[in-house]
């Protein structure tokens, strides 16, 4: 059975830096793409970034292109999203989310975590 | 970036209702288009992808459909736990985007 599990979430100043992780456990890692997925409160889904089974093509959405980065350790089984320069507008849970198969598109987001708050405030 | 625009973004139904939710891209996306069902506190649901395809597990009352920039959500016959928001989305390109979500109330 697959599971996503998100930690590294909490209360962050604006403009500081946060870390993301996404630890993956039931299916093999490595050979699945990767995304991370925001909601603000009372908002609806966006698409953050995503990640190649490499590491070796990264994808962003606009307004994190040059802040955020995302990155895997295959050997660890885990995803991770490194948050600079943080903004109010950053603030959302974020879950990781995968294709159920290696086959399957890369975007196809079949299994998600359960999700890090993260509060950008002052 | 391709727009996925959803309708309506919420809408009232009664137990036993036939639900039908639109979602329209900006261009053609080649069918590769997913739903999702969100409860309250909860992470998103995969429902179908493919655009008609149905997640394993998923009951047979939800059916998709559509092609080119046109899809359907279809729920035969709602039952009180279908209330809640459902997205779509479109993974034909990055990067990947949502539909803004049709709420599904009493």
């Amino acid at each position: 059975e697959v599971q996503l599990l998100e930690s590294g979430g909490g209360l962050v100043q604006p403009g500081r830096s946060l870390r993301l992780s996404c630890a993956a456990s039931g299916f093999t890692f490595s050979s699945h793409a990767m995304s991370w997925v925001r909601q603000a409160p009372g908002k609806g889904l966006e698409w953050v970034s995503a990640i190649s089974t490499s590491g070796d093509s990264t994808y962003y959405t606009d307004s994190v292109k040059g802040r955020f980065t995302i990155s895997r350790d295959n050997s660890k089984n885990t995803l991770y999203l490194h948050m600079n320069s943080l903004r109010a507008e950053d603030a959302a849970v974020y879950y990781c989310a995968t294709p159920i198969s290696p086959a399957a598109a890369a975007g196809r987001l079949d299994s998600w975590g359960q999700g890090t708050l993260v509060t950008v405030s002052s | 970036d391709i727009q996925m625009t959803q309708s309506p973004s919420s809408l009232s139904a009664s137990v036993g209702d036939r639900v039908t939710i639109t979602c329209r891209a900006s261009q053609d996306i080649n069918n590769y288009l997913a739903w999702f069902q969100q409860k309250p506190g909860k992470a998103p649901k995969s429902l179908i992808y493919g655009t008609s395809s149905l997640q394993g597990g998923v009951p047979s009352k939800f059916s998709g459909s559509g092609s080119g920039t046109d899809f359907t959500l279809t729920i035969s016959s709602l039952q009180p736990e279908d209330f809640a928001t459902y997205y779509c989305q479109q993974y034909n390109t990055y990067p990947l985007t949502f539909g803004g979500g049709t709420k599904v109330e009493i």
